[in-house]
């Protein structure tokens, strides 16, 4: 089992839409997390740290569940912006960062 | 001053060519990363620099040999890479192993 799963996608939307994906972790003692966003041949950007039981920021909500191993965002309001790859990510503490494969997003007009 | 640098932007080398790749941030960040990432995969790590030291090293082929002068530069020395190798290779800096990195905008390195 890999230690951070996501469903690669693609996810395809009308601008406009909510859209939410989950991230699941298999190393227990993952202390922090991140979302992060990729833009085609471009480096990837943090869109948000998840420290506890998640956090907002305008559009977009991140929610940590530990007890079943999973974070997810939520992308209200999706705009021609927003198409990316929304990469998920664990730290087990004190260790190096685990990326998920990353999940596709296309807003449509 | 909240970027990380990386140059080249692009290098073509050919399998004999010796050549390095660098980085620099000026964030005051105390762990360093460097990642190769092939097409539509996830960053992979190579290594990590906490304080100067290398502490992670993923079983990286000797081929690639990192250094880190001091807290704000970060090379990789490249020497008798396969075409296998090309990839866009990924800086990273963070305040300490723990925490939000932040990503340079990449080497684009084409082995021939």
């Amino acid at each position: 089992r890999k230690e951070v799963e996501q469903d690669p996608g693609p996810f395809n939307v009308p601008e406009g839409a909510t859209v939410a994906f989950n991230c699941t972790y298999s190393n227990s003692a993952s202390q922090s997390f991140f979302w992060y966003r990729q833009d085609c041949r471009k480096e990837p950007k943090l869109l948000m740290s998840v420290y506890s039981s998640g956090n907002e920021d305008g559009r977009f909500t991140a929610q940590l569940n530990r007890a079943s191993q999973y974070i997810s965002l939520l992308i209200r309001d999706s705009k021609l912006s927003d198409s990316a790859t929304y990469l998920c990510v664990a730290n087990p503490y004190g260790q190096n960062f685990v990326f998920g494969p990353g999940t596709r997003l296309s807003v449509l007009p | 001053d909240t970027e990380v640098t990386q140059t080249p932007k692009h290098l073509v080398m050919g399998m004999t060519n010796k050549k390095s790749l660098k980085c620099e941030q000026h964030m005051g960040h105390r762990a360093m990363y460097w990642y190769k990432q092939k097409a539509k995969k996830p960053p992979e790590l190579m290594f990590v620099y906490s304080y100067e030291k290398l502490s992670i090293n993923e079983s990286v082929p000797s081929r690639f040999s990192p250094e880190c002068p001091n807290s704000s530069l970060l090379n990789l020395h490249l020497h008798a890479l396969q075409p296998e190798d090309s990839a866009l290779y990924l800086c990273a800096s963070s305040q300490d192993t723990r925490g939000s990195q932040f990503f340079g905008p990449g080497t684009r390195l084409t082995v021939l």
